[in-house]
C-alpha cells in the first residue's frame, strides 16, 4: 500500500528565512499530489495540487510556492518566511479509482 | 477557498452517548468522505460515500450522503474515549483533479 513520508515534523523558522518543506511517496506511481495547511483549530487549506511531474496548480495567493520534480517527490518552499505562514502542512496523495486521500503526518511550522 | 459548513464545531459528550455531526454544501458533491485526525497528526480516512442515498458504516460509525448531494451526516454509536479529536467532512466532484473540499471540523471530547 502506498505511505508517504514529511519531514521534518516540526519546525522554527525566524521571519524572512527561507522555507524547503519535502513529501516523498512510496508504493505507487502517478499520484495526484497535494499540499495543504491548517491553522491552528480550523479546518484544512488547499495550497497547491500537482497531477504530474513538473505540474503545478496554485489553489490561492501565497507567499510559497511548490514543485515536483519527480514522480514521487513534491516540495513546498518559499524565499522569505512571514509570521502568516505558521501552521500545520500536510501533503496528501490521491489515486484514480482510489479510496480518497492517504495523508502524510504533517510538519509543524512556527515563523518567529 | 471554500470550505464545507460543519456541525457542531464541539462538542462534550459522556462515554456511552451517541454523537451526531453533519455537513452542508451550496453545491453537489460527487463523493462524500469523513477524516478524524489526532492531535499532531494528518487526517485518517474512516468512511467514504459514492452514491446519494448511500448509508454505510464501519464498526461504531454510520455516515450517509445525502439524497441532494449536498450534505453528509456521521454517527458514532457508543462513544469511547478514544473517539476524542476532531473530525472532518470532506467533498469531491468529477472533473476537479481530485481535489478535496473540506468541513471546518467539529472536536469531540468525550468524558468518563
Amino acid at each position: 500500500s502506498q505511505t508517504i513520508h514529511q519531514w521534518p515534523a516540526t519546525l522554527v523558522q525566524p521571519v524572512g528565512s527561507p522555507l524547503s518543506l519535502e513529501c516523498t511517496v512510496e508504493g505507487t506511481s502517478n499520484p495526484n499530489l497535494y499540499w495543504y495547511r491548517q491553522a491552528a483549530g480550523r479546518g484544512l487549506q488547499l495550497l497547491f495540487y500537482s497531477v504530474g511531474i513538473g505540474q503545478i496548480s496554485s489553489e490561492v495567493p501565497q507567499n510559497l510556492s511548490a514543485s515536483r520534480p519527480q514522480d514521487r517527490q513534491f516540495i513546498l518552499s518559499s524565499k522569505k518566511l512571514l509570521l502568516s505562514d505558521s501552521g500545520f502542512y500536510l501533503c496528501a496523495l490521491y489515486l484514480q479509482g482510489g479510496r480518497g486521500y492517504t495523508f502524510g503526518s504533517g510538519t509543524r511550522l512556527t515563523v518567529v | 477557498g471554500q470550505q464545507l459548513n460543519q456541525s457542531p464545531q464541539s462538542m462534550f459528550i459522556q462515554e456511552g452517548e451517541d454523537v451526531s455531526m453533519n455537513c452542508t454544501s451550496s453545491s453537489i458533491f460527487n463523493t462524500w468522505l469523513w477524516y478524524k485526525q489526532d492531535p499532531g497528526e494528518g487526517p485518517v480516512l474512516l468512511i467514504a460515500l459514492y452514491k446519494a442515498g448511500e448509508l454505510t458504516s464501519n464498526g461504531r460509525l454510520t455516515a450517509q450522503f445525502g439524497i441532494t448531494r449536498k450534505d453528509s451526516f456521521l454517527n458514532i454509536s457508543a462513544s469511547i474515549p478514544s473517539d476524542v479529536g476532531i473530525y472532518f467532512c470532506a467533498g469531491q466532484r468529477a472533473g476537479t483533479a481530485s481535489k478535496l473540499t473540506f468541513g471546518t471540523g467539529t472536536r469531540l471530547q468525550v468524558t468518563l
